[in-house]
């Protein structure tokens, strides 16, 4: 199974921070990575697919870089609602696994 | 709009079986590989089963190989998750999530529902 590691496990930023997340995988994925945002107590949503690519409808501020085996989620300026848990996803091979997760809170 | 919405979790005892749907609409439901994703109580997500549009295609997590099978009804519009010989590490909410890609088993979950609860305890 391919390992994928986030970091860090958690952050704490202000508002309009410029905030990054990595994420590891244990092996070559490509560009076959996903990057997801969930709230308390609600599902998972989609922002960046294929690594850079901005899901429709998801603020600009998002963004995310990478391929091979090492990744980058960047927002750029922080916002009061980004608060949340961020994870990363690989779908190159099965199982498909996920990272362990960010916890993004603000100061 | 897309919509997803999962019911038939519940308290169940270890070793019991349990049957979720997934209610699909606002898509040509036929067309997309389906996932079960699970989330247990403070923890990351793991994914479970996929199914792919003509159900020719199913993998599941080996957490719940021989255990849990996933199926569809593509006149229903409907996702299924049958758990059998649950276990207490088997408690989580299950989502179900739809595939954005148009291939067997992509792995890109475009949509999810809003979960089910599925506590397995005595």
């Amino acid at each position: 199974d391919i390992q994928m590691t986030q970091s860090p496990s958690s952050l704490s930023a202000s508002v309009g921070d410029r905030v990054t997340i990595t994420c590891q995988a244990s092996q070559d994925i490509s560009n076959y990575l996903n990057w997801y945002q969930q709230k308390p107590g609600k599902a998972p949503k989609l922002l960046i697919y294929d690594a850079s690519n901005l899901e429709t409808g998801v603020p600009s501020r998002f963004s995310g870089s990478g391929s091979g085996t090492k990744f980058t989620f960047t927002i750029s300026s922080l916002q009061p609602e980004d608060i949340g848990t961020y994870y990363c996803q690989q779908y190159h091979n099965l199982p498909i696994t996920f990272g362990q997760g960010t916890r993004l809170e603000i100061k | 709009e897309v919509q997803l919405v999962e019911s038939g979790g519940g308290l169940v005892k270890p070793g019991g079986s349990l049957r979720l749907s997934c209610a699909a609409s606002g898509f040509t439901f036929s067309s997309h590989t389906m996932n079960w994703v699970r989330q247990a109580p403070g923890k990351g997500l793991e994914w479970v089963s996929s199914i792919s549009s003509t159900s020719s295609y199913i993998h599941h997590a080996d957490s719940v190989k021989g255990r849990f099978t996933i199926s569809r009804d593509n006149a229903k519009n409907s996702l299924y998750l049958q758990m059998n010989s649950l276990r207490a590490e088997d408690t989580a909410v299950y989502y179900c999530a739809r595939d954005g890609i148009l291939i067997p088993a992509a792995g890109l979950f475009d949509y999810w529902g809003q979960g089910s609860l599925v506590t397995v305890s005595s």
